[in-house]
């Protein structure tokens, strides 16, 4: 079975520019989440998916950071524009929504840094 | 915030049991406590979870106390790749979105 996939998996851009990851759930995953994790902390939740709707985004900086996934499968992270603190890396996860003791599965994340 | 306490670090000789503790006195009935590792460069690995009683599978053993107050994850005969950081995570309830609320971890080094 694959696993997560997520691209870009390095990215370096200079503050105030915009970037844009992407990920693919395993498949058949109803439960999409974003985390953020600065070097040396755990990982912090950003925003939670239910097919394509959101169903916690309490953590996310909407002034800067937007994330989609319109047709329930897919999803992109956006960061416009970007600031030095957002330099980190961001890790997809996902799980299938049929039992609540069901295992969430992490990608190997997209490692941003912001010059 | 995370519901977990641990030890920011703990030591383990090769070919030894390292036994990494965790603290979750606030714990609800309904939730579960879920174990995972981190190398370094890598998305988080799931190990373990369990909610009353005491599970085993092929990479370690989960130890929850009757009280649920407190667990022990066991990796049985540790090598130099466990070397990673292990995190106790309480699972927020179902009708809450079981979400992971990630804590500090603890960082095992597995040495020689």
């Amino acid at each position: 079975e694959a696993g997560v996939a997520q691209s870009p998996r390095y990215k370096i851009i200079e503050k105030r520019q915009s970037v844009a990851f992407w990920c693919n759930p395993i498949s058949g995953h109803a439960t999409l989440y974003w985390y953020q994790q600065i070097l040396g902390q755990g990982p912090k939740l950003l925003i939670q998916f239910q097919n394509n709707g959101v169903v916690d985004d309490s953590q996310l900086p909407k002034d800067r950071f937007s994330a989609e996934r319109l047709k329930g499968v897919d999803s992109t992270l956006k960061i416009q524009p970007a600031k030095l603190e957002d330099s980190a890396v961001y890790l997809c996860a996902s799980r299938p929504n049929s039992d609540y003791g069901n295992t969430i599965y992490f990608g190997e994340g997209s490692w941003l840094t912001v010059v | 915030d995370a519901k977990t306490t641990q030890p920011p670090s703990m030591d383990c000789a090769e070919g030894r049991a390292a036994n990494l503790p965790c603290n979750h006195s606030t714990i609800s009935g309904n939730e579960y406590v879920y174990w995972y590792r981190q190398i370094h460069s890598q998305g988080p690995q799931y190990i373990i979870h369990g909610l009353k009683n005491n599970e085993t599978n092929e990479m370690a053993s989960l130890i929850i106390t009757e009280d649920r107050k407190s667990s022990t994850l066991i990796l049985p005969h540790a090598t130099l790749r466990d070397t990673a950081v292990y995190y106790c995570i309480v699972r927020v309830a179902r009708n809450q979105g079981g979400k992971l609320i990630f804590g500090q971890g603890t960082e095992l080094s597995v040495k020689p």
